[in-house]
C-alpha cells in the first residue's frame, strides 16, 4: 500500500502540552501536507511542506521533513482544547499528477 | 475563501438504489475528487477529474461512477447501492498545476445502505 503509516494512532495530552505526530511512507514525494478534520466534518489542510525542505513553520504548527527516512512530523505547542481532532498526512507521489494519498491519520484529544 | 458543498450531510438508501452524491465548487478549480473515509482506513481516492467532462479512476472505482457535465460540479454515482458503500463520502477540489497546492474539501456527506 503507497498510503504509509501515521503514528500513534491516537494521543491524549493536556492542555498546554505539545503534541507530536509522525507520518513514514514509501514512496518518493514532491511535496506532503498535514490535513485537521473536526469530528465528523471535511478536513482543512494546515501545512505543505515540499521535498526540498526540511523544516517549516506555521503559528503553533512546525512540520520536519526526512526525505531519506520517508518520515514526517507534525508539532502543535501550546496545545489546547480546541486542537482537539484528527490529523492527516497527505502526500503528493512523484508522477502521481494531482493526487494526494492520504493516510490513516492520528485522533488528538486535549484534556483541560 | 473558497466553498465546497455537498447536496446532503446525512443520507439513508436501500439496496440497490441509485444514489447521487453532489459536489459544487465556486473557485474555478480544475480538479475535483471524491474520497470515501471509513474508520482505520483514512481517506481512499474513488475517481477524481481534471477537467469538465474528463475522469480517472482512483484506487477504489468499483461499483461507482461519476459525472462531471460543469467545471464547477462533480457527481458521484451510486449505481446500485450495497451496504458495504456505507461510510463517509467526502468531496475536493485544487487547482490543476505542477507545483501541488493543497485541497479543499466539503462537509461531508454520510451515507447509510440498509
Amino acid at each position: 500500500s503507497q498510503q504509509g503509516e501515521e503514528d500513534p494512532q491516537a494521543l491524549s495530552i493536556q492542555e498546554g502540552e505539545n503534541a507530536t505526530m509522525n507520518c513514514s511512507y514509501k514512496t518518493s514525494i514532491n511535496n506532503l501536507q498535514w490535513y485537521r478534520q473536526n469530528s465528523g466534518r471535511g478536513l482543512v489542510h494546515l501545512i505543505l511542506i515540499r521535498s526540498n525542505e526540511r523544516e517549516k513553520h506555521s503559528g503553533r504548527l512546525r512540520v520536519t521533513l526526512d526525505t531519506s527516512k520517508k518520515s514526517s512530523s507534525l508539532l502543535i505547542t501550546a496545545s489546547r482544547a480546541a486542537d482537539t481532532a484528527s490529523y492527516f498526512c497527505a502526500r503528493r507521489v512523484t508522477g502521481g499528477g494531482n493526487k494526494l494519498t492520504f493516510g490513516t491519520g492520528t485522533q488528538l484529544k486535549v484534556e483541560l | 475563501d473558497v466553498k465546497v458543498t455537498q447536496s446532503s450531510r446525512y443520507l439513508v438508501k436501500r439496496t440497490g438504489e441509485k444514489v447521487f452524491l453532489e459536489c459544487v465548487q465556486d473557485m474555478d478549480h480544475e480538479n475535483m475528487f471524491w474520497y470515501r473515509q471509513d474508520p482505520g482506513l483514512g481517506l481512499r481516492l474513488i475517481y477524481f477529474s481534471y477537467d469538465v467532462k474528463m475522469k480517472e479512476k482512483g484506487d477504489i472505482p468499483e461499483g461507482y461512477s461519476v459525472s462531471r457535465e460543469k467545471k464547477e460540479r462533480f457527481s458521484l454515482i451510486l449505481e446500485s447501492a450495497s451496504t458495504n458503500q456505507t461510510s463517509m463520502y467526502l468531496c475536493a477540489s485544487s487547482l490543476r498545476t505542477e507545483i501541488s497546492y493543497e485541497q479543499y474539501f466539503g462537509p461531508g456527506t454520510r451515507l447509510t445502505v440498509t
